[in-house]
C-alpha cells in the first residue's frame, strides 16, 4: 500500500498569514491527489483534486501543486474559516489518506 | 446529492452491525462509494469502495476479512456489514460518493454514524 505522510502535524498561525502544507508518497501516484479540509462534527470536504484543480465553490486562496512524490496545499492568506484539519488523500491505488495537519490559531 | 448513514451505536467486542447509506439527488448505479472512518481523536482511515456495477471492491488491511461492503442499485442504498468488531473499530463512519466520476476521488461526504465497540 502507498503511505502518505503529511508535515506538518499541527500548525500555528494567524489570519491573514500563508499557511503552507507538504505531503509525500512512498512511491509516485503521478497528480492522483486530493485535499480536503475537516472540521470537529462537520463532514469533511473536499478542496482540490488532481493535485491542483480546486473543487467547485472552494476559496481561491487555496491552492495546490506537485506531483509523484511530493505535494503541496497552500493558503495564501489565512481566514478565520480556515482553522480546521487538512489531509491529503492519494487515489492512485487503493485510497489513502496522510496523517492530517491541524491549522490552529496563533 | 444527499448521503444519511444509520445503523450506528453500541455493539459488543466480537459483535457484528450493518451500517446503510441512503443516497439521493444522483444516479447512484453510476458512482462509486465508499466507507470512511475517524476514531476519536485520530485522523481519517479510508476502509472500502465499491464501484457501480460492484466490478471493483477495495479493502484497506484493517478491515479485511471481517468487514463486507454491498449495495443495492434499486433502492439506492450502500451498505457495511462489520463483524468481529473490536474495541479499536469504534469510530465514526462516514458514507462517500466519488467526485468528478473518479473512482476513489472521496467527492460527497454523509453527516456520519458513530459506532461505539464496548462491553
Amino acid at each position: 500500500d502507498i503511505q502518505m505522510t503529511q508535515s506538518p502535524s499541527t500548525l500555528s498561525a494567524s489570519v491573514g498569514d500563508r499557511v503552507t502544507i507538504t505531503c509525500r508518497a512512498s512511491q509516485s501516484i503521478g497528480d492522483w491527489l486530493a485535499w480536503y479540509q475537516h472540521k470537529p462534527g462537520k463532514a469533511p470536504k473536499l478542496l482540490i483534486y488532481k493535485a491542483s484543480t480546486l473543487e467547485s465553490g472552494v476559496p481561491s486562496r487555496f491552492s495546490g501543486s506537485g506531483s509523484g512524490t511530493e505535494f503541496t496545499l497552500t493558503i495564501s492568506r489565512l481566514q478565520p474559516d480556515d482553522f480546521a484539519t487538512y489531509y491529503c488523500q492519494q487515489y492512485d491505488d487503493l485510497p489513502g489518506f496522510g496523517g492530517g495537519t491541524k491549522v490552529e490559531i496563533k | 446529492v444527499q448521503l444519511v448513514e444509520s445503523g450506528g451505536g453500541l455493539a459488543q467486542p466480537g459483535g457484528s452491525l450493518r451500517l446503510s447509506c441512503s443516497a439521493s439527488g444522483f444516479t447512484f448505479s453510476s458512482s462509486g462509494m465508499h466507507w470512511v472512518r475517524q476514531a476519536p481523536g485520530k485522523g481519517l482511515e479510508y476502509l472500502s469502495g465499491i464501484s457501480g456495477n460492484e466490478g471493483s471492491i477495495l479493502y484497506a488491511d484493517s478491515v479485511k476479512g471481517r468487514f463486507t461492503i454491498s449495495r443495492d442499485n434499486s433502492k439506492n442504498i450502500l451498505y457495511l456489514q462489520m463483524s468481529s468488531l473490536r474495541p479499536e473499530d469504534t469510530a465514526v463512519y462516514y458514507c462517500v460518493k466519488d467526485g468528478w466520476y473518479t473512482y476513489g476521488l472521496l467527492g460527497h461526504w454523509g453527516q456520519g454514524t458513530l459506532v461505539t465497540v464496548s462491553s
